[in-house]
C-alpha cells in the first residue's frame, strides 16, 4: 500500500530554474492538494483539485503552476523558482467523504532550496 | 472566518509526565477535528479525529482529544509521555459542510526530555 508518494524527496536549485515535484497517489482519491510549510507560517495551501482536469487556487498560488491530467497524478512547477520559494512542500490527498470527516492524508514532503 | 490557535508553540516535558496540548478554533459552521504528528523529516500523519458521538476520542498509541463545542476546544491529552512522541503536533479543522477546506494550527512542538 504505497499510498502517496512524492519526488524528489530533496532539490537544490538555482534561482530562475523551473523545478517539478511530482506527486503519485494510489487511493484514486478524487481531491489532491499541494502545501507548503514555513517556520512560523504552518500549513500553507497552494492548489488543489477536486478531480482530473479540475485544479483552483489556495492562499499562496502565485509562482505556481499544477495539471491534473489523470486522477493518480498531481504535480506541482515552480516557473522560476525564487529564494522565497524555499520551503517543504507536502502533496496530500483525500476522498472528501463526509462519514470519514473528509480526512487528508500527506505524503512524506519535498525538500526543496533554492539558491 | 474559521481559524485554528494553537498557543504552545513548543512544549518541554520530562518522561513518563502527562501533556497537554492545547487547540481552540472559531467557527461559525460544524466542523470536524483532527489532530496531526509529524516526526522530523516526515509528512503529517492523522492521530486521532473528532466526527460526530462520544466527545472523547482516542488514538492507538495513547493520545486522547476531547471536543469542547462550548470552549470550541480540542485539546490533546496523553498521561504518560515517551521519549519516542517527541515530534511536532497539529490541530487542524475541517468544514463540516464537505468543501475542500482544511484549516491547520501552526503546530506545537513537543519534546519529551529524559
Amino acid at each position: 500500500d504505497a499510498g502517496i508518494t512524492q519526488s524528489p524527496r530533496y532539490k537544490i536549485t538555482e534561482t530562475g530554474r523551473q523545478v517539478t515535484l511530482m506527486c503519485h497517489q494510489t487511493w484514486s482519491h478524487s481531491y489532491m492538494f499541494w502545501y507548503r510549510q514555513d517556520l512560523g507560517h504552518g500549513l500553507r495551501l497552494i492548489y488543489y483539485s477536486a478531480a482530473a482536469d479540475i485544479t483552483d487556487k489556495g492562499e499562496v498560488p502565485d509562482g505556481y503552476v499544477v495539471s491534473r491530467s489523470k486522477t493518480e497524478n498531481f504535480p506541482l512547477t515552480l516557473e522560476s523558482a525564487t529564494r522565497s520559494q524555499t520551503s517543504v512542500y507536502f502533496c496530500a490527498s483525500s476522498d472528501m467523504i463526509r462519514v470519514s470527516g473528509n480526512t487528508i492524508y500527506f505524503g512524506e514532503g519535498s525538500w526543496l532550496t533554492v539558491v | 472566518a474559521q481559524s485554528v490557535t494553537q498557543l504552545d508553540s513548543q512544549v518541554p516535558v520530562f518522561e513518563e509526565a502527562p501533556v497537554e496540548l492545547r487547540c481552540n478554533y472559531s467557527s461559525s459552521v460544524s466542523v470536524y477535528l483532527f489532530w496531526y504528528v509529524q516526526y522530523p523529516n516526515q509528512g503529517l500523519q492523522l492521530l486521532l479525529k473528532y466526527l460526530s458521538g462520544s466527545t472523547l476520542v482516542e488514538s492507538i498509541n495513547g493520545f486522547e482529544a476531547e471536543f469542547n463545542k462550548s470552549q470550541t476546544s480540542f485539546h490533546l491529552r496523553k498521561p504518560s509521555v515517551h521519549i519516542s512522541d517527541t515530534a511536532e503536533y497539529f490541530c487542524a479543522v475541517s468544514l463540516g459542510s464537505g468543501t475542500y477546506k482544511y484549516i491547520f494550527g501552526t503546530g506545537t512542538r513537543l519534546k519529551v526530555l529524559a
